[in-house]
């Protein structure tokens, strides 16, 4: 069976701060892809990044950036000064061999002018 | 590319009747996954084709609900007959197979209400 927590439920900044985003997975399977969507208030998911198993090369997009670590089964989203524009629920998600995506249970971002 | 298509966006139904939403997935994406997203239960994984052909539907949460894929660009959801608790966000993804491990892009979902 494969899992995805989401330990912090809701996390509230002030606009500029940076906010770290846990994702933290189970899975057997040797090859997996890891995602990152992001929901904002209007309802649409979002595809942000995916990052698969055997590249744990950390990403930088932007004001996003990703840092993926298989020794401790992780894979945490940083927003680099944040923006009111970024308020959304943020799902973290796996996918293994069947092509079934699970999700972790989301984190709440509300960024305050 | 219009993206994922879903119809309704908005569904208000009274207990005991049937609900069919339906999806439009992107032209060339040849895996369609229906999802539900609730408060209490996140995001679900409901079923999935593959080809136009259901491949894992363990998801389905009882034989009242129903999910068929005639042709690769259209997909349907069915409840019969819902209940209050059927009341969710329903999404529609599709992605590029046959590699398993590609982005599904999500449609804008049907929030159902069942009174």
């Amino acid at each position: 069976a494969q899992k995805v927590t989401q330990a912090q439920t809701e996390i509230s900044v002030v606009e500029k701060e940076d906010v770290t985003l846990d994702c933290v997975y189970e899975t057997r399977d040797t090859t997996y892809y890891l995602f990152w969507y992001k929901q904002p208030p209007s309802g649409e998911l979002v595809f942000l990044i995916r990052r698969n198993s055997f590249d744990e090369q950390n990403e930088i997009s932007g004001r996003y950036s990703w840092n993926f670590q298989k020794s401790t089964s992780s894979f945490n989203f940083t927003i680099t000064a944040s923006q009111v524009v970024d308020s959304a629920v943020y799902f973290c998600a796996l996918i293994t061999a069947g092509n079934k995506l699970t999700f972790g249970g989301g984190t709440r971002v509300l960024v305050k002018p | 590319d219009a993206g994922v298509i879903q119809s309704p966006r908005h569904e208000v139904t009274e207990m005991g009747q049937e609900v069919t939403l339906r999806c439009k997935p992107i032209s060339g994406h040849n895996s369609l996954f229906w999802y539900r997203q609730t408060m209490m239960r996140g995001l679900e994984l409901l079923i999935y084709f593959n080809n136009n052909v259901p491949i894992d539907d363990s998801g389905m949460p009882e034989d009242r609900f129903s999910a068929k894929m005639p042709n690769a660009s259209f997909s349907t959801l069915k409840i019969q007959p819902s209940e209050p608790r059927d009341s969710a966000v329903y999404f529609c993804a599709s992605s590029l197979a046959p590699r398993a491990y590609n982005e599904q892009f999500f449609g804008p979902g049907t929030r159902l209400t069942v009174l």
